[in-house]
């Protein structure tokens, strides 16, 4: 099982530019997030789902929009970059918690993203 | 992720114990967690304890859980080169799938 991945794992954009990030999973997972990295800040969720067809905002998602048309990827994109969305942005995915029960998140290697 | 509060730096000498400390928000979580983050990578849990457990030991890692003053924290043993990472502490989100991260510990090993 190649688990979660992503694509690219790197992207230089230009301020105004747009681009998508693609999520894969092969977990049959029913929950997928998305999160950016930044220094001092440690994650914060942008945009999550609870199964094919739905996504929800999480913390910071504006500038973002996602979209999960097929259980196995949840896309990421950006309309409209700016250089406030350089960051280091991480996929994840998960069964569903059953209440009171354990949730593990497993991540994909992140995109390194710089916008100029 | 601002509610779960960690220190951000750490640094130990090989073969010394490492302690990372961690301050969550919700009292009724059940489940806490300990992340870890290498170089370059993703994250990948490293260990949990579940909310009526003061301490639980796996191997060189000790988890201690004070409830009353919400405190969490992650004691590394005999800490090798190989620990050197980013880690993070982790609470539930009220409604059981979204986890609240905080900062993320960076422990450095030095020789």
């Amino acid at each position: 099982n190649a688990g979660v991945t992503q694509t690219p794992k790197f992207r230089v954009l230009k301020t105004g530019q747009s681009m998508t990030l693609l999520c894969a999973q092969d977990m049959n997972h029913e929950y997928m997030y998305w999160y950016r990295q930044d220094p001092g800040m440690g994650l914060r969720l942008i945009h999550y789902s609870v199964g094919e067809g739905t996504t929800a905002k999480g913390e910071v998602p504006d500038g973002y929009n996602v979209s999960r048309l097929k259980k196995q990827n949840f896309l990421l994109g950006l309309e409209s970059a700016a250089p406030s969305q350089t960051s280091v942005y991480f996929c994840a995915s998960s069964f569903p918690g059953l209440a009171g029960g354990i949730l593990e998140q497993f991540f994909g290697p992140g995109t390194r993203l710089t916008v100029l | 992720g601002e509610d779960v509060e960690q220190s951000l730096f750490l640094s130990v000498r090989e073969g010394d114990s490492s302690v990372i400390n961690c301050t969550y928000t919700d009292s009724s979580s059940t489940y806490l967690y300990w992340y870890k983050q290498e170089p370059g990578a993703g994250l990948q849990l490293l260990t949990y304890i579940f909310s009526n457990m003061d301490m639980k030991q796996d191997q060189r890692l000790t988890v201690l859980l004070n409830k009353k003053d919400k405190h969490l924290s992650l004691r590394i043993a005999d800490t090798q080169t190989g620990d050197s990472a980013i880690y993070f502490c982790a609470e539930p989100r009220s409604n059981d799938y979204k986890l609240s991260f905080g900062a993320g510990t960076t422990v450095t090993v030095r020789a």
